[in-house]
Formats: C-alpha cells, structure tokens, sequence
C-alpha cells in the first residue's frame, strides 16, 4: 500500500514569491491534515479536511494561506506570497476513522521542506 | 491553549540501558496519546498509542499513561544506537482528531 505521497520534497523561492505544495492520501483515508514543523519544534496543525470540506482552518493564516481539496482525495497548500518565517516542513498526514480500540493514529507524508529567501 | 508538553533533553543514554521520555499535557478532556519517532530530515513515525490508565508494552517500548496526574511516558528497553531520534508525544480528545504534539525529545543512545 502506498503511503502518504507530498510532492515537492524540497522548495527554495525568493520572500513574495508563490508556492504549492501537493499531498496525496492513503487510499480509502477521508480525513487529511497539514502540519507545519519548524526547526526544534513539534508539528502545528494547520488545517484539518473531512473528505472535502475544511473542518478545522483556525490555525490557517488565511491572509495568505490557502487550501483546497477537490474531491476528497488529493490536497493543495498554497502560499502568496510567502514570507521568510515560512522556512519550514510542511507535512501532510491521512487517517481513518477509528475502528475498534479508538484508533486516532495519522501516517504522515515524507513532507516539503520550504526556505523562503 | 491546550498543551502536551515534553521535558525537553536533549537525553543521552548508553547502549543496553533504559531511556525514559516524559509528557505532560493541560487538556483534561484528552482521550487518545501517541508517541511519535522521527528521524533526523525525516517524518514523525508512529510508535506507540495509548488510551486507557496503565501501562501498554510494544517488543521494547513501553507506554504509560496515568490520566489523574496528566501524564505520559514512553519507556525504551535495551536501547539501541538505532533508536537514536527525536520522540514527539501528541494527545488528542474526544471525536476530535485534532493532535496536538510536543516539542519533542531527541534521544542519543551511545554505543
């Protein structure tokens, strides 16, 4: 089974410049989040998907971040235009719903390693 | 603000020895615990998960949780220079599959 697929791995752009990140879910996995990690520090939610719909955006800097989710599947993450306090990995992760034994676990995407310069 | 917070290391133990990881978190309401591994330019990778008081054993990690005090701990028998990373513990509540992680652990096992 293939995991979490994101695309690109790595992204250098100039401050103002726009970026998109791409994330592919497990087959079958309706719920789809983004993370961001900075240096040193534990991954921050950023926005949470049921299928298509947008659930959890509080943490979304929405004044330039966007996301989207055709479909339910594959998952956007835009940026425009980012600043230099954006240089971060920014990961996405997939999860079922919890069967039996409660089962909340996310398997993360090898994530998209962002330096704004 | 809900908070899972981890002691922050970095933690440095020697080969064969016992490695101990802590947590703590602020939201009473949280159900469902997670430890995460990750590698070094890796992504976090599940380890353990725990739901109920006491303790839940996985080969040599050891999980537990003791929801009174709002406590979290992960225990690594026979630690191995390849378990050398960071831990992340995360914690999430209710229906909600909102994780919310630490700032994470790093771990060296020297040989």
């Amino acid at each position: 089974e293939a995991g979490v697929v994101q695309s690109p791995r790595y992204k250098i752009i100039e401050k103002k410049q726009p970026v998109a990140f791409w994330c592919n879910p497990i087959s079958g996995h309706n719920t789809l989040y983004w993370y961001r990690q900075n240096l040193g520090q534990g991954p921050e939610l950023l926005i949470r998907y049921e299928n298509e719909e947008a659930v959890d955006d509080s943490q979304l800097p929405k004044d330039r971040f966007s996301a989207e989710r055709l479909k339910g599947v594959d998952s956007t993450l835009k940026i425009q235009p980012a600043e230099l306090g954006d240089s971060a990995v920014y990961l996405c992760a997939s999860s079922s719903p919890p069967g039996q034994g409660g089962n909340y676990g996310y398997t993360f995407g090898s994530g998209t390693r962002l330096t704004v310069v | 603000q809900k908070e899972v917070e981890q002691n922050s290391g970095p933690l440095s133990v020697p080969e064969g020895a016992i490695a101990s990881l802590n947590c703590t978190y602020s939201d009473r309401g949280s159900q469902s615990f997670f430890w995460y591994r990750q590698y070094s330019g890796k992504s976090p990778e599940l380890i353990m998960s725990i739901y109920s008081n006491g303790d839940k054993e996985d080969g040599r990690f050891t999980a537990q949780l003791n929801k009174a005090s709002q406590y979290v701990s992960l225990l690594i028998r026979d630690s191995q220079p390849s378990d050398s990373a960071t831990y992340l513990c995360a914690g999430t509540g209710g229906s909600n599959y909102k994780l919310t992680f630490g700032k994470g652990t790093l771990l060296t096992v020297n040989p």
